[in-house]
């Protein structure tokens, strides 16, 4: 009940287009959202965040979509850049004093130029 | 502002020897602390998470330990290292409360030879 399922593990995209990845969750008790972007040999930036209450939250280019009844958030990046081409991860957490996220699997995602 | 600092940012060591990789919390009091480790192409797993001082769970058994001796001060070790401890460690810290994320370290490179 604890995970996070990640898709597509790899993603290539042209430079303007929109890359999607998609998260599944098990447990209703989730109730923060967030995605992470890495760059290669450094560690996860927070990127944006989503609670339950809503069910999307954009900030600039990058848009979370999410659907409480599927139990299913989405990240789009609208107008991919080159310098988006990073790893991506889901997350979820849930009520507890340790704030433990589950994290996603990761999305290798590439943009050509 | 918060900041977490992370050492060292590469480390290589031979099998049998010992390890110890600190991390620090500045700018905060009373954080969750824990430990993730990245396998190359892989995500982040759940190694260890303190609440508190002298307070560690443990997520994975292995052949590494953690310790909290002071407030802002999250410390990784092991006695004897394996080649399968090889990895990208990462400290990250939360904000018990309302402030659900977690802010990740620089990230330390293991690798065991």
């Amino acid at each position: 009940q604890q995970q996070v399922k990640q898709s597509p593990q790899s993603l290539i995209v042209q430079k303007g287009g929109i890359s999607i990845i998609n998260c599944a969750y098990e447990n209703t008790a989730f109730d923060y959202f967030p995605w992470y972007q890495q760059f290669p040999g450094k560690g996860p930036a927070l990127l944006i965040a989503i609670r339950p209450d809503v069910s999307e939250k954009k900030e600039g280019r990058f848009t979370i979509s999410f659907n409480k009844s599927a139990k299913q958030f989405s990240l789009h990046i609208m107008d991919s850049q080159p310098g988006d081409s990073a790893t991506y991860f889901c997350a979820a957490s849930r009520m507890g004093s340790a704030r433990q996220l589950t994290f996603g699997s990761g999305t290798q995602l590439t943009v050509l130029p | 502002s918060q900041t977490i600092h992370q050492w060292p940012a590469t480390l290589v060591q031979p099998v049998g020897s010992p390890l110890s990789l600190e991390c620090t919390v500045e700018g905060t009091s009373n954080p969750n602390l824990y430990w993730y480790r990245q396998a190359a192409g892989r995500g982040l797993q759940l190694l260890f998470y303190s609440v508190g001082i002298g307070q560690i769970s443990s997520e994975v058994p292995q052949n590494l330990s953690a310790s909290r001796p002071q407030d802002r001060q999250f410390i990784l070790s092991s006695k004897k290292l394996l080649l399968s401890d090889s990895g990208f460690y990462l400290c990250a810290w939360s904000a018990t409360g309302a402030n659900y994320g977690y802010t990740f370290g620089s990230g330390t490179r293991l690798t065991v030879v």
